[in-house]
């Protein structure tokens, strides 16, 4: 059965701060990995990953996946209040189209 | 280009009563998946369909859900005879095509469940 574990589970830090989150995964026939960044409603998409070693980036944020180690990471530079949310990391395979979504870290930055 | 629309929002349903969800994918996407968020837990896979057909139901319940996706209209996620534990959000995710690595997962803002 597919895995994926977010670390850590909730986090505070302060405007300005830069912040890690971390995703581990086990999947058969890994295909791709993906971010989503969830407030009250919709979770958003922000990257999908397939290959490792290649960063992606959009403004902010930026994501790394490391298909050895089983591993990706998201970051966030200079962090704002907006973007408070939880992160949720999900895998997909080569047998389905099924997401496998870990528990999600949530972030909560203060002013 | 409207992103993946449901309906409704909210619904309260007491125990016995039948939940129908609807998801509008995105313009252009054929495949559509649902999903279930339990109060303080993550996204569960439920059922994947395309227009027509089921491709993976392993998620879904055995009893008292079903889901279609008919060549004309919305995609329907079906719960008979609601019980409490049914009570959650409901997301719907719809994506392109998925030959290749082009397997985004786009949701709509769900429909909250409760059953009283």
């Amino acid at each position: 059965e597919d895995k994926v574990v977010q670390s850590p589970l909730s986090l505070v830090v302060h405007e300005g701060d830069t912040v890690t989150l971390n995703c581990s995964y086990e999947v058969t026939n890994f295909r791709s990995l993906l971010w989503y960044k969830q407030e009250k409603k919709a979770p958003t998409f922000l990257f999908m990953l397939t290959s490792s070693g290649i960063e992606k980036k959009s403004g902010r944020l930026s994501s790394i996946l490391d298909k050895k180690e089983l591993f990706s990471i998201l970051n966030i530079t200079a962090t704002q209040t907006g973007d408070s949310a939880v992160y949720l990391c999900a895998v997909s395979n080569n047998a389905g189209n099924m997401l496998t979504f870990g528990g999600g870290t949530r972030l909560m930055v203060k002013p | 280009n409207a992103g993946v629309m449901q309906n409704p929002r909210h619904l309260v349903r007491r125990r016995g009563q039948e939940a129908r969800l609807r998801c509008s994918p995105m313009k252009g996407h054929s495949h559509v998946y649902w999903y279930r968020q339990l109060p303080e837990e993550g996204l569960k896979f439920m059922v994947y369909l395309q227009k027509e057909n089921i491709i993976d139901e392993s998620g879904m319940p055995k009893e008292r859900f079903s889901a279609e996706f008919p060549k004309e209209g919305p995609s329907i996620l079906r719960i008979q005879q609601v019980v409490r534990g049914d009570s959650a959000a409901y997301f719907c995710a719809s994506s392109p095509w998925t030959s290749g690595n082009r397997n985004e997962q786009f949701f709509g803002p769900g429909t909250r469940l409760t059953v009283l």
